[in-house]
């Protein structure tokens, strides 16, 4: 059974900074794995999407890389603002069958200006 | 931005009610999703659906059922609420095609409170 682990839970850094978020899964045979950001209260906003043969994935400030082999995923934001605040969820999708995904709990960033 | 809309957004209601929670999408998306969401929690796949008239449900054991009239559709119906159906709720669909590598957009989710 998949499970997916985000570290750490919460995440506090002064506005500027680079920072990394982690996330592992079990089971290798994954077909992609997804990056979201969730603000209080709200849906799921789309941030990345990386397929396993690829090893990252860039977008803006935001980089997403992937080894599949060990099963983990980081999330990189570069220069971080206020506004990045929100909580960040990876999610995996296996390779064969139904296109569910499995989701961590979340890394909750707090950017502090 | 995708195009998928819940109402309501928030809900507050007495134990023993029935109640519908709709999503719909204007992406002709096939496959439709259901989760459920506590608070601090990850998310729980409770219900798909692959198509019109098809349900299945999902990786969590939920009470609540689904149907699929119409493709843009996807409601979420509670026969009798109880305070344990206290959460959120989130709606997603997908193109469901590989070209599409299955990325799921999310509706703005309702927030459902069972007195």
């Amino acid at each position: 059974k998949q499970e997916v682990t985000q570290i750490p839970a919460a995440l506090s850094v002064p506005e500027g900074e680079n920072l990394v978020l982690n996330c592992s899964f079990t089971d290798s045979a994954i077909y992609n794995l997804q990056w979201f950001r969730q603000d209080p209260g709200k849906g799921l906003t789309s941030l990345l999407l990386i397929q396993s043969s690829q090893r990252e994935q860039t977008s803006g400030r935001l980089n997403a890389s992937l080894d599949k082999s060990s099963g983990r995923s980081t999330l990189y934001i570069a220069a971080s603002q206020p506004g990045d605040s929100a909580t960040y969820l990876c999610a995996v999708r296996r390779r064969q069958g139904a296109q569910k995904l499995v989701f961590g709990q979340g890394t909750r960033l707090t950017i502090n200006p | 931005e995708a195009d998928i809309y819940q109402t309501p957004r928030y809900l507050v209601i007495g134990t023993g009610k029935k109640i519908t929670l709709e999503c719909s999408q204007t992406m002709g998306h096939d496959k439709m999703y259901w989760y459920q969401q506590d608070p601090g929690m990850e998310l729980h796949l409770i219900h798909y659906s692959y198509g019109v008239n098809s349900t299945e449900k999902g990786d969590l054991s939920s009470e609540s059922t689904v149907s699929r009239i119409r493709t843009e559709h996807f409601p979420l119906t509670l026969e009798s609420a109880r305070p344990s159906h206290t959460s959120q709720y989130l709606c997603a669909s997908s193109a469901g095609t590989s070209g599409s590598l299955y990325e799921q957009y999310f509706g703005p989710g309702t927030r459902l409170t069972v007195t």
